[in-house]
């Protein structure tokens, strides 16, 4: 079974500053996708960036960019220039690939609030 | 990308009552899928939406109480059955086209039940 995890249950960053949200996941699937989706207040999830478990190259959405290390099991975000808008609760979330019965369903971590001061 | 729709947005209903949720997309997608978010919780899958035939639930959830439809490959409902207070969250429902690694979700319903 697949498990994602998000240890930090709320985070504080100063505008203009970077700030990594930590994502582990666990999984015996060899190929697999890895996903990070904002969730403002009004509750909507909005897709931010996507790793494939064989990409080599580490993801980027301009100021997203997905940390993959995947010997550490780690998909951690980091967030370039934080801005105001940018405070909002990030999910993680992982999805097999190979095209079995649980193709597509995504599993999520607990979430992380994350807060941007002026 | 794919532009999916919701309705209703929000809805407060009454306990006993059951209230339908449809999800409309902008193209052709391959799998769609149903999820509940509780307050302050992650997402749950609820079910996958297979088109023209009945839907697959995951554990947990049942077809008697979240009967869910999908008569082509751009439209869907779910339907929360006999509410109860406990019914009370966001239901999302989710696209993605196979071999496409991006997945969308719609805005949500915020439904409440009294």
């Amino acid at each position: 079974a697949q498990k994602i995890t998000q240890t930090q249950p709320g985070m504080f960053v100063q505008e203009k500053e970077a700030v990594t949200l930590d994502c582990t996941y666990d999984t015996s699937d060899q190929s697999y996708g890895l996903f990070w989706y904002k969730q403002p207040s009004s509750g909507e999830m909005i897709f931010l960036i996507y790793q494939g478990s064989y990409d080599e190259q580490n993801a980027t959405e301009g100021r997203y960019s997905l940390n993959f290390q995947k010997a550490r099991k780690s998909a951690n975000l980091v967030i370039s220039a934080s801005q105001l808008g940018d405070s909002a609760m990030y999910f993680c979330a992982m999805r097999e690939l190979a095209g079995g019965t649980s193709y597509g369903k995504l599993t999520f971590g607990q979430g992380t609030i994350l807060t941007v001061h002026p | 990308s794919a532009v999916i729709s919701q309705k209703p947005s929000r809805d407060i209903c009454q306990r006993g009552t059951s209230l339908t949720i449809q999800c409309q997309v902008d193209s052709q997608v391959t799998m769609m899928f149903w999820y509940r978010q509780q307050p302050g919780q992650s997402l749950t899958l609820i079910a996958t939406a297979n088109q023209g035939s009945e839907a697959t639930y995951e554990s947990g959830f049942v077809i008697d109480k979240f009967p869910i439809s999908r008569p082509n490959l751009t439209f869907s409902t779910l339907t929360v059955s006999n509410m109860s207070p406990e019914d009370s969250s966001i239901y999302l429902c989710s696209v993605a086209r196979k071999w496409d690694h991006e997945q969308f979700f719609g805005p949500g319903t915020r439904l409440t039940v009294l």
